[in-house]
């Protein structure tokens, strides 16, 4: 079965930078592509960014452009996500998950989730 | 971007009842429309996508209808473990947005 499993979570203060991983077992993970979606403490879902199955495309949200990268290594089934200029606002838990084969665009498999807090 | 709305903020229903959820759209989002299930502590599991298409393992008490900027979520017969939040988010526009929620809580 599908799983996913994220981890590098921990806390950090603004202005400092945290790498995220998540680890893919029970499919073929160089076949699909993947998100980062976040939730505040007791918030929301936010949409963070996306990658596809290749690496060759990637976007991200307003909110996180320019200071967020996404990237994957196929070889070792992980997904990261490089998290610099890190601010308050970003303190949430952090899913990665898996796109469908039918659309990039939503999201059929989650991780448990990592916690980033940024605090000083 | 397309803003997501959803209503109520909190729906209230006995065991055995049935739910229903609304989200509306900001702009047609045609049928690129997901739902999903979070219980406390846990990630969210989808539900519904493509509007109206159950997911795998997903029960049949469960039924999404609409398309372009109106969609509702159905719940019929609620069992114990349906008391949870749940999210619309349209996909057929970047950004991915979701909806804040409804909490279907016990009456």
């Amino acid at each position: 079965q599908v799983h996913l499993v994220e981890s590098g979570g921990g806390v950090v203060q603004p202005g400092g930078s945290l790498r995220l991983s998540c680890a893919a077992s029970g499919f073929a993970f160089n076949t699909y592509g993947m998100h980062w979606v976040r939730q505040a403490p007791g918030k929301g879902l936010e949409w963070v960014s996306f990658i596809r199955s290749d690496g060759s495309t990637k976007y991200y949200a307003d909110s996180v452009k320019g200071r967020f990268t996404v990237s994957r290594d196929n070889s070792k089934n992980t997904l990261f996500l490089q998290m610099n200029s890190l601010g308050v606002e970003d303190t949430a838990v952090f899913y990665c998950a898996r796109t469908s084969l039918i659309s990039w665009g939503f999201f059929d498999s989650w991780g448990q989730g990592a916690l980033v807090t940024v605090s000083s | 971007e397309v803003v997501m709305t959803q209503s109520p903020v909190t729906l209230y229903v006995s065991p055995g009842e049935t739910a229903t959820l609304s989200c509306r759209a900001s702009q047609s989002v045609g049928s690129g429309l997901a739902w999903y299930q979070q219980r406390p502590g846990q990630a969210p599991r989808l539900l519904i996508y493509g509007a109206s298409t159950r997911a795998t393992g997903i029960p049949d008490r469960f039924s999404g209808s609409g398309s372009g900027t109106e969609f509702t979520l159905t719940i019929s017969s609620l069992q114990s473990e349906d008391f949870a939040v749940y999210y619309c988010q349209q996909y057929s526009h970047w950004p991915l947005t979701f909806g804040p929620g409804t909490k279907v809580d016990i009456k």
